[in-house]
C-alpha cells in the first residue's frame, strides 16, 4: 500500500461545484502539504500543515481551503471551482524538523483535477 | 526577488554518457539542497540531499554538488540509462531553519537516448 494515498485520483467537474481532495499518510509525519503543479510553472504551494494544530497558506491559496482532521489526514477543498483551478494537485508529508533542517518530502501519486 | 531556476527544461543525452542538471537560486540562504525524481503521472520522489557544508553528496551512479559562492547545486547522473528517462526537481529550504516549507524549480525533463 502506498505511504501517501491521494483520492480521487482524477476528477472532472463542472465550475462552480464544490470539491474535495483528501490525502492520508502512514508514514506517521507531522507535516503535510498541498501542491499544484502546472505544465511550465512547476510545483507551487497552496497550503501546509507542520502539525493537526497548524494551518498556514502557501503562495497560491486564494480559492482554497483546507482541514487537517487528523495527523493522517489533510484534506483540500475548491469551495467554487473555477475552470483555472485545473491542474495536478500533490499531496506530500515529512517529518519534523530534523536535528539539522528539513527532511525529504513524500508524495503522493496525485489527483489529476478538470474543470469545466 | 527570490528565485531557483533549473538551466532547461529538457535534455537530451545518449546512453552511457553523464547527463548534468544544473539549479541555480538567487536571494536565498539555503542550509540544505534536495533533488527529486518526477515520472509521468506519479509523484516526485526524493533521491538526494546535500547540506551547506557538503560540496559533494554520492548515491550510486549519482552524484550531487552545492556550491554556495556560486548559488548552485549540479545533478550528474553517470552512465545514463534510458530508465533515466524523467523529469528532476531540486527545492531548497527558504531560511535554512527547517520551518519554512521547501521550494522548487520547475524541473528539468532527461530523455536518455538508447
Amino acid at each position: 500500500d502506498a505511504d501517501v494515498t491521494q483520492t480521487p485520483r482524477n476528477r472532472i467537474t463542472k465550475t462552480g461545484k464544490r470539491i474535495m481532495l483528501e490525502c492520508s499518510q502512514t508514514k506517521g509525519h507531522d507535516r503535510m502539504y498541498w501542491y499544484r503543479q502546472d505544465p511550465g510553472l512547476g510545483l507551487r504551494l497552496i497550503y501546509y500543515s507542520f502539525d493537526v494544530k497548524d494551518i498556514n497558506k502557501g503562495e497560491i491559496s486564494d480559492g482554497y481551503s483546507v482541514s487537517r482532521q487528523a495527523q493522517a489526514k489533510f484534506s483540500l477543498s475548491l469551495e467554487s471551482a473555477i475552470p483555472n483551478q485545473t491542474a495536478l494537485y500533490f499531496c506530500a508529508t515529512g517529518p519534523g524538523q530534523g536535528a539539522r533542517g528539513n527532511q525529504p518530502q513524500h508524495f503522493g501519486d496525485g489527483t489529476r483535477l478538470s474543470i469545466l | 526577488s527570490q528565485k531557483i531556476e533549473q538551466n532547461s527544461e529538457a535534455l537530451n543525452i545518449q546512453e552511457g554518457k553523464t547527463a548534468t542538471l544544473t539549479c541555480n537560486y538567487t536571494n536565498y540562504s539555503p542550509a540544505y539542497l534536495q533533488w527529486y525524481r518526477q515520472d509521468p503521472g506519479r509523484g516526485p520522489v526524493f533521491l538526494l540531499l546535500i547540506r551547506e557544508n557538503e560540496k559533494e553528496k554520492r548515491k550510486e551512479r549519482l552524484k550531487v554538488t552545492f556550491d554556495t559562492t556560486l548559488k548552485q547545486s549540479l545533478f550528474h547522473i553517470t552512465a545514463s540509462q534510458p530508465a533515466d528517462s524523467a523529469t528532476y526537481l531540486c527545492a531548497l529550504d527558504r531560511q535554512g531553519a527547517g520551518n519554512t516549507p521547501l521550494v522548487f524549480g520547475k524541473g528539468t525533463r532527461l530523455s536518455v537516448i538508447a
